[in-house]
């Protein structure tokens, strides 16, 4: 059972537009989410996170909206940049002794 | 402050063989977890360690086993090692238990079973 799905294996979006990357889960007892971008050969690193308190949280070119009814969070890129072109895991877990859940992973690429 | 390092970078084994996968987090991060990657399945979560005890396991076989020392340094050992478990093995530290957490991944072990 995936309790954590991203839908879309793949996006292609134009230079300088937005890039939407989407996520739905299961468990309701989720309390924070989280992305995270990997390059080739390289390990995830951390993009930004959010509470299940908040319904948006925003750094610099990225944003996460969580819709807790809809069971779904969402990563905004603005502008989208050649060096955004990675695959993007969505993660989830209950707070600190929890497991984290990756979903399968989007991978983004960024069209000149 | 150095990041996750992860060693052997690259390991080729034959079905039947056993293997052991070395991390070592980040100074003063107490938990390392390991997941699996496989292509089309994303990250599959197997254990995490916080000061030395296992916290948390994934749904994966008992072939599948981990320790922590004190020092936080995390192995991974698998045995009689299938053609499926080729993957890339991935650990990641944080400062406190995972969930909630942010972690902090290192580049992984790449694994052919031949």
């Amino acid at each position: 059972d995936q309790q954590v799905k991203q839908n879309s294996p793949s996006l292609s979006v134009q230079e300088g537009r937005i890039s939407i990357l989407n996520c739905d889960y299961t468990n309701s007892m989720f309390d924070y989410f989280l992305w995270y971008k990997k390059y080739p050969a390289e390990g995830p690193t951390f993009l930004i996170s959010i509470s299940s308190i908040k319904d948006k949280n925003e750094d610099g070119r990225f944003t996460v909206f969580l819709n807790k009814s809809a069971k779904h969070l969402s990563l905004h890129i603005v502008p989208s940049q050649p060096g955004d072109s990675a695959v993007y895991f969505c993660a989830a877990s209950g707070i600190r002794d929890d497991k984290i859940i990756f979903g399968k992973g989007t991978r983004l690429h960024i069209l000149p | 402050k150095a990041g996750v390092t992860q060693t052997p970078r690259y390991l080729i084994k034959t079905r039947g063989q056993q293997v052991t996968l070395s991390c070592s987090p980040i100074s003063g991060h107490r938990s390392v977890s390991w997941y699996q990657q496989t292509p089309g399945q994303g990250l599959q979560f197997l254990f995490e360690y916080f000061s030395e005890t296992q916290r948390n396991k994934g749904n994966f076989p008992g072939r599948f086993s981990g320790r922590q020392f004190s020092n936080s340094r995390s192995e991974m050992n698998v045995s009689t090692l299938e053609l499926g478990d080729s993957a890339l093995y991935l650990c990641a530290s944080s400062g406190d238990l995972a969930g909630g957490n942010e972690q902090f991944f290192g580049p992984g072990t790449r694994l052919t079973v031949l």
